[in-house]
């Protein structure tokens, strides 16, 4: 079956980028489907960052737009997320997932989450 | 401030009815989808129901979805101590380029 797994440094010093890396199994980026990324702050709601489709078409949230580049590398069956000028405020658990047909649907398949910590 | 907006907490005894609302606009919910996902404490949130009121395989009937206009809802019958957990609601919001909205999430206590 599909699966997802998130990888990268769980602790990033403010005013650096954040990069994680999204290994996908199961099934081939380039076959199909948006495939993004969302964050949950400790004790608070779910947060959309962006989503990329195996062409590199990107959709970003506006809130974060101006910080934030997703790609994707097929040749790797993976996709990136690098966050830069982080604040404490980035401090989250970051999940990776994957829309269920289009960018406007659901996200079906989620991975088990990684948790960023922002500090010096 | 999430955009879609959901009460912070619901409640109710093994047996019940529990109905979970999410209201929103005209450019989220009163022009797409809306979808709910239940998140188990320190778990990844799981997708519970897709364009409104689809049940992904897996999903037990006793959940079920509904929107009118730019609300929705979250029904969840013959409630179950295991169905206490945080419930999202999301959405495509059309303006600007955009983007996929939340609900601010409601926690569901059985009592």
């Amino acid at each position: 079956q599909v699966q997802l797994q998130e990888s990268g440094p769980g602790l990033v010093k403010p005013s650096e980028t954040l990069s994680l890396t999204c290994a996908v199994s199961g099934y081939s980026i380039s076959s199909g489907y948006y495939w993004g990324w969302i964050r949950q702050p400790p004790g608070k709601g779910l947060e959309w960052i962006g989503s990329i489709y195996h062409s590199g078409s990107t959709y970003y949230n506006p809130s974060l737009k101006s910080r934030v580049t997703i790609s994707v590398d097929t040749s790797k069956n993976q996709f990136s997320l690098k966050l830069s000028s982080v604040t404490a405020a980035d401090t989250a658990v970051y999940y990776c997932a994957r829309n269920q047909w289009l960018v406007t649907d659901a996200f079906d398949i989620w991975g088990q989450g990684t948790m960023v910590t922002v500090s010096s | 401030q999430s955009v879609l907006t959901q009460p912070p907490s619901a409640s109710g005894t093994p047996g019940q009815r529990v109905t979970i609302s999410c209201s929103g606009s005209s450019s989220n919910i009163g022009s797409n989808y809306v979808y709910w996902y239940q998140q188990l404490p320190g778990t990844a949130p799981k997708l519970l129901i897709y364009r409104n009121n689809q049940r992904p395989s897996g999903v037990p009937d006793r959940f079920s979805g509904s929107k009118s206009g730019t609300s929705a809802s979250l029904a969840i019958s013959g409630l179950r101590s295991e169905d206490e957990a945080d419930y999202y609601c999301a959405a495509w919001d059309d303006s600007l380029s955009g983007f996929v909205v939340f609900g601010g999430g409601t926690k569901l206590t059985v009592l």
